[in-house]
């Protein structure tokens, strides 16, 4: 079946500085979410992609997916303690199915 | 803010009693999911229904759990026979047709003793 890898599992870092998580699809992609889980809560949609190479950006936050259409990636410029939580990649290929990624948990460290 | 909601937000169960989870779709949504969560671990996929009948299903949906939405309204996931390993959290999310953004409802949690 169709596998979303998120690396790193954890990251850890200090308030202001950057973060970026990858995530990588077994098979190409038609579209891709990412979505945010904060502790003990449930994951919020942040933001889809569909073009080969799309870039977007949502203030400090910037997602990008591959021009092969089977990875992408998030970044969070000065991250905020505001930014802890669970980031999680939903891939979808063919029919109505999001298979989510591993997930990379960020901590902010004031 | 329309929002899916979920009950019971927290249901604790005997091993290889029956459980039925409920949600209720945002209304003008068509395409409706469960996903589970194991504390800690990612997002599981477990079945897509679209104009009532399964559309979808993962390895992880088996003979054990079965879909309906029995009054139009409510989308439910039974498991039939619970077992220690169906333990976690039980996720519905909802879509319209003509966007891909799934809203999540709040989750129930199962604890299977």
């Amino acid at each position: 079946g169709q596998q979303v890898m998120q690396i790193p599992q954890y990251q850890h870092v200090q308030e202001g500085e950057d973060f970026t998580t990858y995530c990588n699809s077994s098979t190409t992609l038609s579209n891709i979410q990412w979505y945010k889980q904060r502790p003990g809560g449930h994951p919020v949609f942040l933001i889809q992609l569909v073009k080969s190479g799309e870039v977007k950006k949502q203030k400090r936050l910037t997602f990008q997916f591959g021009e092969a259409k089977k990875n992408s990636s998030l970044h969070i410029t000065a991250t905020q303690t505001t930014d802890v939580g669970t980031y999680f990649c939903a891939g979808r290929s063919t029919g109505n199915q999001f298979y989510f990624g591993t997930g990379t948990s960020l901590t902010v460290i004031p | 803010e329309p929002e899916v909601t979920q009950t019971p937000s927290h249901q604790v169960t005997q091993m290889g009693q029956e459980v039925i989870l409920r949600c209720v779709p945002i209304s003008n949504h068509l395409y409706f999911y469960w996903y589970r969560q194991i504390l800690g671990q990612k997002v599981e996929f477990l079945v897509s229904f679209y104009n009532n009948e399964i559309s979808e299903k993962s390895e992880i949906f088996d003979d054990q759990f079965s879909v309906e939405r029995p009054d139009g309204s409510n989308f439910t996931l039974k498991i039939r026979s619970t077992k220690l390993e169906d333990s976690a959290m039980y996720f519905c999310a909802t879509r319209t047709e003509n966007t891909g953004e799934l809203f999540f409802g709040e989750g129930s949690r199962l604890t299977v003793l």
